[in-house]
């Protein structure tokens, strides 16, 4: 069975200019996650996704946004870049709500 | 403050050295994560705990929920246990928020 998958591995952008990253969850799993890295940082909470609604978000300006779709796939949204969206984007799945969470490869985008 | 503090940062162990990584939490969790990044970003899970104690291989992750408290041990530490290991909590119990410590960064040399 493929595991989460993310898609692009790498993007390039310039300051301004908007992204939207992609993430397909193993099969099954109703329950989308998405977390910013920042080098040489943990982990911080963007989103979570549960049966299409919205069940979390963290601390991160509105040009962040996401969306979940019916066969549970979900995008993220960054509106307006700045040199400080530079990091890696992982998504992640998890069977239910509060399930153990099976991580993708993550998205790096890098802003110029 | 940070919801999770993890120590040490940084470790260094022989091969074969038994290993112990700390995380304390301060809100109240539906489950514990331990998570293992290696170089190149991908981040596997390693155990889900929302109490006791659990074993994989020569993996343990324990959990004190009443001290907020949770440990991982490597037991015969080798050289491909060297990665970043991560403590995070979150879940419904937080307000579906999820909050990372900053990692715990192991050497083990041969």
């Amino acid at each position: 069975d493929a595991g989460v998958t993310q898609s692009p591995t790498h993007l390039i952008k310039t300051r301004g200019q908007q992204v939207t990253l992609r993430c397909s969850p193993i099969s099954g799993h109703k329950s989308v996650s998405w977390y910013q890295q920042v080098l040489g940082q943990g982990p911080q909470f963007i989103f979570q996704y549960y049966e299409k609604e919205e069940r979390g978000r963290g601390n991160f300006p509105d040009r962040f946004s996401a969306r979940q779709f019916p066969n549970y796939s979900s995008e993220l949204n960054v509106n307006a870049l700045l040199l400080g969206d530079s990091a890696l984007y992982l998504c992640a799945s998890s069977l239910f709500d509060d399930g153990e969470l099976f991580f993708g490869e993550g998205s790096r985008l890098t802003v110029l | 403050k940070n919801e999770v503090e993890q120590s040490p940062q940084n470790l260094t162990a022989q091969e074969g050295e038994f290993i112990t990584i700390n995380c304390s939490y301060s809100v109240g969790i539906s489950a514990l994560h331990w998570l293992q990044q290696h170089p190149g970003g991908g981040i596997v899970s390693l155990f889900m705990l929302s109490s006791g104690k659990k074993k994989h291989g020569r993996l343990i992750a324990t959990i004190n929920i009443q001290e907020k408290h949770s440990s991982l041990h490597i037991t015969a530490s080798h050289p491909r246990d060297s990665a970043v290991y991560i403590c995070a909590v979150g879940g419904t119990k937080t307000g579906n928020q999820f909050y990372f410590g900053t990692g715990t960064s192991l050497t083990v040399i041969p």
